[in-house]
């Protein structure tokens, strides 16, 4: 079955280290791939996207994330992280069935935690 | 633009009632969808409305039930309602299809049933 992981339900870490949000997935073919992000009393938000090209995509907020084909994951990374950047992440995969209508799997999110 | 907006915010309903909850997407987007967040179950998807077609739905019971009109504006109805579907509702717009346009979210609307 076509199937989106996101291992870590809660990530920590020190204000100005680089973060990782890890996201894998399990779908046949050529995935599209979405991160969103849900900050406190600010609802959810696009952050990125792949589609297809250059593995390494680029976001809001200094966000970004690599598509990695064989290891099947689209991990969301950022150099330094903020304070700010504490929130609740998701990750998002096409499924490239023709029968599924191309739906939206989602993954079941991951609370990353800045610590000043 | 006016971004996607979501009436009412919140909504107090009793067991056994229905529920009828309104979208309205970004100007020109044809795509809305639905999703219930709760803090267990995470974000679950309901269904995605395409020009005024259910284009996906989600493994939802068919209490729950959802329209677009024309003008790309939707309603989700819940009936009967259950202790179960205190949540919050969102909603959600796109360009196109939901698959490769990045979706708007609304606010939500906080239903808690008592």
């Amino acid at each position: 079955a076509q199937s989106v992981a996101q291992p870590e339900d809660q990530v920590n870490v020190a204000e100005g280290n680089p973060l990782t949000v890890k996201c894998t997935y399990s779908v046949s073919g050529n995935p599209y791939l979405f991160w969103y992000v849900q900050y406190p009393n600010r609802g959810l938000q696009f952050l990125l996207k792949y589609i297809t090209g250059d593995n390494l995509v680029k976001g809001s907020y200094g966000f970004e994330a690599e598509f990695n084909k064989s290891q099947t994951s689209f991990h969301l990374k950022k150099p330094s992280a903020l304070v700010s950047d504490s929130a609740l992440y998701f990750c998002a995969v096409r499924d490239p069935a023709p029968d599924s209508n191309y739906q939206l799997i989602w993954g079941a999110g991951t609370k990353l935690i800045i610590k000043p | 633009k006016a971004g996607v907006t979501q009436t009412p915010r919140y909504l107090i309903k009793t067991r056994g009632q229905q529920v009828t909850l309104s979208c309205s997407p970004i100007s020109g987007h044809r795509s809305v969808s639905w999703y219930q967040q709760t803090p267990g179950q995470g974000l679950q998807f309901l269904f995605e409305y395409f020009s005024e077609t259910q284009r996906n739905k989600g493994n939802f019971p068919g209490r729950f039930s959802g329209r677009q009109f024309s003008n790309s504006r939707s309603e989700m109805n819940v009936s009967t309602l259950e202790l179960g579907d205190s949540a919050l509702y969102l909603c959600a717009s796109a360009q196109g299809t939901t698959s490769s346009y990045e979706q708007y979210f609304g606010p939500g609307t906080r239903l808690t049933v008592t």
